[in-house]
């Protein structure tokens, strides 16, 4: 069965600091790939996604991630963490078969920002 | 638009009580999908409907949760009767269809207390 794991339970940086979050996945075939971010008591927004083609992908708020066949990883990244970046953030996995729309989420890496 | 809307935010029942979740997707999005988080299992997709007819309920844990789309605007998860374990955050969230099904809009979720 697909699975993906996010090994970082919870980061702390300093603000203005560079920030890499971590993602694997274990699967057959190349699966889609998506980072989805959580801020406090509201639900999960999608930051960026990965389908096929360009293994560097940009998404909103200056996060990018790279996608990488022979580690089967998918990191975040952003070169300046803001504060308002402090939140929870998710890696998320889908089989891109026909009839089945089923995102995987990991665990989730909770992000902490110090001034 | 207003993006998903879900209702209540908050629901504190006693245990062997009934609960209705009700959300309203995002206008014209063909799928529907609601979670579950906790903090010992994460975001788990319980259901998921395409064009109001549910495609997978596998996630449903059983029999006493149950979920409805009687048209494209309106969904609702009854729980019925509630029991402690059920107290989680409970998400809706909705997407356009073929490889979008993957760009989910998530709501506010309802942070659901059974005591």
């Amino acid at each position: 069965a697909q699975s993906v794991t996010q090994p970082d339970i919870h980061i702390t940086v300093s603000e203005g600091a560079s920030l890499e979050l971590r993602c694997n996945y274990s699967y057959g075939a190349t699966p889609y790939l998506f980072w989805y971010v959580q801020s406090p008591g509201q639900g999960l927004q999608l930051l960026l996604k990965y389908f096929s083609g360009d293994t560097l992908v940009q998404g909103i708020k200056g996060f990018e991630a790279e996608f990488k066949r022979s580690q089967s990883s998918f990191n975040l990244r952003k070169p300046s963490v803001h504060w308002s970046d402090a939140a929870e953030y998710f890696c998320a996995v889908a089989l891109p078969n026909f009839g089945n729309e089923k995102l995987t989420f990991g665990t989730g890496t909770r992000l902490t920002i110090i001034p | 638009d207003a993006g998903v809307i879900q209702s209540p935010r908050h629901e504190v029942t006693e245990m062997g009580q009934e609960v209705t979740l009700r959300c309203k997707p995002i206008s014209g999005h063909d799928y529907l999908f609601w979670y579950r988080q906790t903090m010992m299992r994460g975001l788990e997709l319980l259901i998921y409907f395409n064009n109001n007819v549910p495609i997978d309920d596998s996630g449903m844990p059983e029999d006493r949760f149950s979920a409805k789309m009687p048209n494209a605007s309106f969904s609702t998860l009854k729980i019925q009767p509630s029991e402690p374990r059920d107290s989680a955050v409970y998400f809706c969230a909705s997407a356009n269809g073929g490889r979008l099904s993957y760009e989910q809009y998530f709501g506010p979720g309802t942070r659901l207390t059974v005591t």
